[in-house]
């Protein structure tokens, strides 16, 4: 299983772009790159999933650089809503689904 | 409907009880998990059911048993637990397509074992 690292805390401002890194050297290569976003007392909530290069939706963007050995999740322009802890997940249903929660960021963001 | 539902969502147990977390999901999914989440920890994952087959069961300790009695539930029963046992339980499910999952999480049950 590809283990994540990433950063355990970030601050930011209202209305900045925000970027966490998750970073995840032996990942496979049938591995899927997922974000979460967690409130307290409350069950993870899908972000954005990614194999490579760039993806998009209507919330966030993932990069993902060629080698796969990285991500980073972009939150642009931030509300006192999105503090939050971010997971990065690394896994493929192609591993019967196991995969591995990263520690999480906890993202706070200030007026 | 996009909503995995779990109850109770509080349970306060003895360690001589048996009692059992409940899970519903009616987005056709084929895989639901149970994860076990500390405070301040990411979420663990405890079992998949793939097609109502235990699939994957992380050396969870036996007072946890787990149950899929048809494509939109899954159980977990739960006897003789220890007080280290009280934590956020997570359900989940997905689809099961290709490698890419993407999981639907309830909103856990709060369990606390006394």
């Amino acid at each position: 299983l590809a283990k994540t690292t990433q950063p355990i805390s970030m601050d930011s401002y209202e209305g900045q772009e925000v970027n966490i890194t998750c970073s995840h050297n032996n990942i496979a290569t049938n591995d899927y790159i997922t974000w979460y976003q967690q409130f307290p007392s409350q069950g993870p909530r899908f972000i954005i999933q990614g194999y490579k290069t760039k993806v998009t939706n209507e919330v966030a963007s993932l990069f993902i650089p060629a080698d796969r050995k990285s991500s980073t999740l972009s939150l642009p322009r931030v509300s006192l809503s999105d503090t939050a802890v971010y997971y990065c997940l690394v896994g493929a249903w192609t591993n019967a689904g196991k995969s591995t929660f990263g520690d999480g960021t906890t993202l706070t963001v200030k007026p | 409907d996009t909503e995995v539902t779990q109850t109770p969502k509080h349970l306060v147990m003895g360690m001589t009880n048996k009692k059992s977390l409940k899970c519903e999901q009616h987005m056709g999914h084929r895989a639901m998990y149970w994860y076990k989440q500390k405070a301040k920890k990411p979420p663990e994952l405890m079992f998949v059911y793939s097609y109502e087959k235990l699939s994957i069961n992380e050396s969870v300790p036996s007072r946890f048993s787990p149950e899929c009695p048809n494509s939109s539930l899954l159980n977990l029963h739960l006897h003789a637990l220890q007080p280290e046992d009280s934590a956020l339980y997570l359900c989940a499910s997905s689809q099961i397509r290709d490698s890419s999952y993407e999981q639907y999480f309830g909103p856990g049950t709060r369990l606390t074992v006394t």
